[in-house]
């Protein structure tokens, strides 16, 4: 089945520790999407790949980065995570823009 | 401003119960209203899309219908694995997705 996968499933960093998540997808769509979604909240988009192009969300903190190596994957880098960095990470996908996204199972990142 | 509004933000329905859920929005242009299903801990899980106003869709116990200012979700006859949180979320001119909060449902046997 055609999919979205992200891992790891649970990640535990440090304060201040780099740590990265990674998102495959199998749907051969066009952009890839990272949220973050705290608890009761809705997910709060961060930035979005079109094909290879960028786009950040004007209130994303410049902690995040994130890399688009091919159509399949694309990663998440946290540089500094602060406590308030804590938060289930969302990785979805549409064929294009303004199209249903499907979503993967999440990373849920705890900060120590 | 493109805008989402969900309620009740809770439900508890025994099984057997039917009920709806409302999902308010103001957006510039819309292109695709969206229904999810979400899990604790899990990724939302994609149901329906909308276009316009007067289209209905329909899953299982599901059934979503939208109007110029509202969509709603009606379940019927709920089972205890209905029991999630469904999330609304709209598409507009700027091609992005603005979600709702969630309305949390619990089906109690």
């Amino acid at each position: 089945d055609a999919m979205v996968i992200q891992n790891p499933r649970y990640q535990v960093t440090q304060f201040g520790k780099p740590v990265t998540l990674s998102c495959s997808q199998t749907l051969n769509h066009n952009v890839m999407y990272w949220y973050q979604q705290k608890s009761s909240q809705a997910p709060k988009l961060l930035f979005h790949y079109y094909d290879k192009d960028f786009n950040n969300e004007a209130d994303t903190p410049d902690n995040f980065q994130s890399r688009r190596p091919n159509t399949s994957f694309c990663f998440l880098d946290i540089r500094s995570p602060g406590l308030g960095d804590a938060a289930m990470y969302l990785c979805a996908t549409s064929r294009d823009m303004g199209y249903e996204q499907y979503f993967g199972p999440g990373t849920r990142l705890t900060v120590t | 401003e493109d805008q989402v509004t969900q309620s009740p933000e809770a439900l508890r329905l025994q099984e057997g119960e039917s009920s709806s859920l409302n999902c308010s929005y103001t957006v510039s242009g819309l292109r695709g209203l969206f229904w999810y299903r979400q899990d604790p801990g899990k990724g939302p899980e994609f149901l329906f899309t909308l276009y316009s106003a007067g289209e209905e869709k329909e899953k299982e116990r599901l059934k979503a219908t939208l109007t110029k200012k509202e969509s709603f979700l009606h379940i019927t006859a709920p089972k205890p694995e209905d029991s999630a949180t469904y999330l609304c979320a709209v598409g507009g001119a700027t091609n992005k997705l603005i979600f709702g909060t969630g309305t949390l449902l619990a089906v109690q046997p």
